[in-house]
């Protein structure tokens, strides 16, 4: 009954090759987030969809690229990986039609180590 | 001057006292605020919200809210060793209705004593 998983949760992999992280939400949330969070620890947003809409993006090199296939999803997909891309990747989701649609809930982070 | 900021610590306090976290912001047009926990090598788990000025309590925790001064704080009452994690403060800058825009801070280590 995991409300916010992502998958996969360790990811290893050489410079220059494409990946993508998967987030499924079950919460019936309307809108989903990524975020990074670097060896720093600090948090930032990346990108937000409501309901398969773009609505958040940030500076984030154009290798980066979201897709909502559904509210429910969210992916990552990574092109041409580099070492600076290291880091812990959160998706996170809310449900913006609600009181506390300012609330976000996180997923456990996909780990992400480029060499 | 960053958009959220924080003592980034060790805090330290001994089980069973009272521990205070602080934070500020900078966007005084800000609405929403929240405080975050996170044990080493876990995700960032909600545990205090709180949309208007003064106080908001639930258990043990309570956040209090400033907006005049721009500052949010989060006690924690009789500390006990498990809430040992980073506190995340968070701010709402959405000025999105389908969406929230939180800026964390950078996040402040509570260590509790026994």
């Amino acid at each position: 009954d995991t409300a916010v998983s992502q998958t996969p949760k360790y990811l290893v992999t050489q410079m220059g090759n494409d990946k993508s992280i998967k987030c499924e939400q079950n919460l019936g949330h309307d809108t989903m987030y990524w975020y990074k969070q670097d060896s720093k620890k600090f948090l930032k947003i990346m990108f937000s969809y409501n309901n398969k809409e773009l609505i958040i993006n940030e500076t984030v090199p154009n290798r980066f690229s979201p897709k909502s296939p559904d509210k429910a999803h969210l992916n990552l997909h990574i092109n041409s990986l580099e070492l600076g891309d290291s880091a812990v990747y959160f998706c996170a989701s809310s449900d913006t039609g609600t009181q506390k649609g300012y609330e976000q809930y996180f997923g456990p982070g996909t780990r992400l180590t480029v060499t | 001057q960053k958009e959220v900021e924080q003592n980034s610590g060790p805090l330290s306090v001994p089980e069973g006292a009272i521990a205070s976290l602080n934070c500020t912001y900078s966007d005084r047009g800000s609405q929403s605020f929240f405080w975050y926990r996170q044990y080493s090598g876990k995700s960032p788990e909600l545990i205090m919200s709180i949309y208007s000025n003064g106080d908001k309590e639930d258990g043990r925790f309570t956040a209090q809210l400033n907006k005049a001064s721009q500052y949010v704080s989060l006690l924690i009452r009789d500390s006990q060793p498990s809430d040992s994690a980073t506190y995340l403060c968070a701010v709402n800058r959405s000025r999105y209705s389908s969406a929230s825009k939180i800026i964390f801070g950078s996040g402040t280590r509570l260590s509790i004593r026994p």
